[in-house]
């Protein structure tokens, strides 16, 4: 199975502040990477799939790079709606593994 | 609107075997292929399988091998899952997600599992 190792685990952050959340791969998985984001009670809601292309409907201030091993998620100004957890997952190969999860705190 | 609605809270024994269903309204439900995801308590996402009902096909992630058996229902537009052999870890809320080969981009809004004696 492909392992996935996001950091930080948690985030002390604050509005308008911009953030960076890292997930690495234990192997090349080209861009078959996707980020969410979870608030509590809730489901998953995709931000960034193939790495770096922005779903519909999702604000421009998050974005998403990287290929091969190594990817981030970026949000440039934390707004007080983005307070929630972050996933990354590959769909490079099954299982469709996910990331830990990146926590973010006021 | 397109959606998923989730089968509503089960309550089940240990050693006893539950199905948990999922059932698209509004698109194509053939065009898509259907996961499960589950999240422990406090804990993050773990995914456990996917199907494409198109070709009847299932895939599963290693550990729930043996135990977990995923169909769909064209006619109804409504993805099963079936885990036996339940156990108390077994636990936590059960999401469907629908998507492509690439991503999930429609979840459900899960359906808890408590597994007690």
């Amino acid at each position: 199975d492909i392992q996935m190792t996001q950091s930080p685990s948690s985030l002390s952050t604050a509005v308008g502040d911009r953030l960076t959340i890292t997930c690495r791969t234990s192997e090349d998985i080209s861009t078959f990477l996707n980020w969410y984001q979870q608030k509590p009670g809730k489901p998953p809601k995709l931000l960034v799939f193939s790495a770096s292309n922005l779903h519909s409907g999702v604000p421009s201030r998050f974005s998403g790079s990287g290929s091969g091993a190594v990817f981030t998620l970026t949000i440039s100004s934390l707004q007080p709606e983005d307070f929630a957890t972050y996933y990354c997952q590959q769909t490079y190969r099954i299982p469709h593994s996910f990331g830990q999860g990146t926590k973010l705190e006021i | 609107q397109v959606q998923l609605e989730q089968s509503e809270t089960a309550v089940k024994r240990p050693g006893s075997s539950v199905r948990l269903s999922c059932r698209a309204t509004g698109g194509t439900f053939t065009s898509y292929t259907f996961s499960w995801v589950r999240q422990a308590p406090g804990q993050g996402l773990e995914w456990m399988g996917r199907i494409v009902p198109i070709l009847n096909e299932a895939n599963y992630a290693q550990r729930f091998q043996g135990r977990l058996s995923l169909t769909a229902d064209k006619s109804t537009s409504t993805a099963y899952m079936q885990l036996s052999s339940l156990r108390s870890d077994d636990t936590a809320v059960y999401f469907c997600a629908r998507g492509t080969n690439v991503y999930d981009d429609l979840w459900g809004q899960g359906t808890l599992l408590t597994v007690s004696s």
